[in-house]
Formats: C-alpha cells, structure tokens, sequence
C-alpha cells in the first residue's frame, strides 16, 4: 500500500527553465507534507515543507502546492539550476506534523538540470 | 555543531550472519529513527527511539532491533541476514519538543551487501 507516490521516476530540465515534481497520496489524514533531495553518498537533506492547513509555501526558488481535494502535491524549482540535479523525495509523517519520525516516503524522482 | 554520522559507510555479509550499524544523532537531539532504502525506493521508517525507549515500528520483523543510549547515539541490529536486507540503511535525528514540529537530519547511510 503506498499512500505516497511519485509517479515519475525521471525528470530533465534545461537550466533557468522550471523544474516541477509531482507527488500524490491516499491518505487523507496526512497534516503535513515534506520534501527531500538527495545527493549521490549523501543522506536526504530537508528542503522545504508544507502544513495543510497552507496551499502554498514558498523559499527562494523552491515553492510548495498543495492541492488537498485531489491529495496531489508539487515542488517548482525556478529557476532550475545544475547543482539541483539530485533525487526528489516528497514524504508525509505518518503521526502527524508533531512528530515527523515516522516518514513516509514517495519513490522518488530524480532531476537532472543541463547546462 | 556535528551532523548525524553512521558508521561502517559500507559492509558486506553473509545470509545468516548478524550485523550492527551504528549512528551518531546531531548534538542535543534526543529523537532518532531508522529507515531502510532499497535500490530505487524510497526510505522505509523500521522504528523510531525516543529517550532510549522504542517509540513506533513499521512493518519489520523481530530480527531488526535498535538501541538508543544515554548519549543519544543509536544502533541497528540485524539477525539472521537475508539476501534482501541489501540496502541502504539511513538514521535521522530530531530533536522532539512538546508543541512545534521536529525537521529530521539524515546521515549519510550504511551500504549493506548481503551475499
């Protein structure tokens, strides 16, 4: 049962253009949504979340949307920039947002941004 | 102030073996969780330790258990090896506080190859 999914394993951008990851999920009691990039040999370093009560949270060139009556969240990167190029992990605590131990992770989707 | 460190970076064992994996939490964190990444998945959360207790479990069996110590440092225990306990084995601290919502910091993982 995956209640997170990212159903595209692979993404490629030209640089400066708009880099969009897409995330889905089943549960409707989730509270809060995370997102995740991952460098080769590295952990998932945090990138930028979003509460449900928001439908939008911004920082920098990274913006989260949430679109709760379709479960359906995405992450805009823009401009897109190389060294975004990375894996892109959408995640949702399973205990809510005061205790995001539990994570439940999408599959990821990996980015390549061209120079 | 030190990030999360994992140690050994990578090991090879055999089926039936046992192993420990070892976890350094960032300092003054008192929360850690474990999680397993197969080759093209996302992590899977195998139980998280909160104050040296056991604090939730997902969907792992008894042969993989954890210790949390005074220090807030963290081991993961694996018994009787399987051919597909092969992954990437990440732990994440946090530091839990009443109210508010905890960002998890990853390390950079243990590559476990069971032959």
């Amino acid at each position: 049962d995956q209640q997170v999914k990212q159903n595209s394993p692979s993404l490629s951008v030209q640089e400066g253009r708009i880099s969009i990851l897409n995330c889905d999920y089943t549960n409707s009691m989730f509270d809060y949504f995370l997102w995740y990039k991952k460098y080769p040999a590295e952990g998932p370093t945090f990138l930028i979340s979003i509460s449900s009560i928001k439908d939008k949270n911004e920082d920098g060139r990274f913006t989260v949307f949430l679109n709760k009556s379709a479960k359906h969240l995405s992450l805009h990167i823009v401009p897109s920039q190389p060294g975004d190029s990375a894996v892109y992990f959408c995640a949702a605590p399973a205990y809510g947002s005061s205790n995001t131990g539990k994570l439940i992770f999408g599959q990821g989707t990996t980015l390549q941004v061209k120079p | 102030e030190t990030g999360v460190t994992q140690s050994p970076t990578h090991l090879i064992k055999t089926r039936g073996q046992q192993v420990t994996l070892r976890c350094s939490s960032q300092s003054g964190h008192n929360t850690v969780s474990w999680y397993q990444q197969a080759l093209g998945q996302g992590p899977q959360f195998i139980f998280q330790y909160y104050r040296e207790e056991e604090n939730g479990r997902g969907n792992f069996p008894p042969r993989f258990s954890g210790l949390q110590f005074p220090n807030y440092s963290s081991e993961l225990n694996v018994n009787a090896l399987e051919l597909d306990d092969s992954a990437l084995y990440l732990c994440a601290s946090s530091l839990k506080q009443r109210g508010g919502t905890d960002t998890q910091y990853f390390g950079p993982g243990t590559r476990l190859t069971v032959l």
